[in-house]
């Protein structure tokens, strides 16, 4: 089982540059989330999705935008980069509401020069 | 608001030791908690979830207590090894879709 895979897993920005980072999962998961992970800061949460075709905002939006076309991917974006940006972020999938626990990816490692 | 916290931030023990961690939460009306190993450079792998329902999870040598009424959780591990050595995440749910997590605790086990 791969679980909840995340690509890239390292990338460098220039300020003003757009990506997207991908999350796939394989568990047929209802749930899917976006965090970031900042020194002093603890994980975070961008944005989240119930189900295929819903998103939702989490704590620190701004900056991102996400996308659920399919049950088993969630996209997040960054439209135009910022150093303050600069983080790791993890998907991360359950079968339902937060009773299920939490099954991450492994991260990317973006950083925005 | 749901605050958690993870104390000690560091521990370094020598292998073969038996050690607690502790992790602390504000509102204790929580549905369960969870346990995380991340080692360094990696992402978070799941140890142990507790149900509110429930007031230990053992696996292997670890074992968690759930306590809400003391908005408290503990992970022992026993007999600890090099292999051990990583950082402790302990996280608890917040508004429905959210989870909080602690800071936590970066363990080191010396050979």
């Amino acid at each position: 089982n791969a679980g909840v895979t995340q690509t890239p897993k390292f990338r460098v920005l220039k300020t003003g540059q757009s990506m997207t980072l991908l999350c796939a999962q394989d568990m047929n998961h209802e749930y899917m989330y976006w965090y970031r992970q900042d020194p002093g800061m603890g994980l975070r949460l961008i944005h989240y999705s119930v189900g295929e075709g819903t998103t939702a905002k989490g704590e620190v939006p701004d900056g991102y935008n996400v996308s659920r076309l399919k049950k088993q991917n969630f996209l997040l974006g960054l439209e135009s980069a910022a150093p303050s940006q600069t983080s790791v972020y993890f998907c991360a999938s359950s079968p339902g509401r937060v009773l299920y626990g939490y099954t991450f990816g492994s991260g990317t490692r973006l950083t925005v020069v | 608001k749901q605050e958690v916290t993870q104390i000690p931030a560091a521990l370094s023990v020598p292998e073969g030791e038996n050690l607690v961690l502790n992790c602390s939460f504000t509102d204790s009306a929580i549905y369960n908690l969870q346990w995380f190993r991340q080692d360094p450079g990696k992402g978070l792998t799941s140890l142990l979830l507790i149900q509110s329902s429930q007031r230990e999870q053992t696996s292997g040598r670890l074992n968690a207590s759930l306590d809400k009424s003391s908005g408290r959780s503990t992970l022992y591990i026993a007999a600890s090894q090099p292999g051990d050595s990583a950082t402790y995440l302990c996280a608890v749910p917040y508004n429905n879709n959210d989870m909080r997590f602690g800071a936590g605790t970066r363990l080191t086990v010396k050979p």
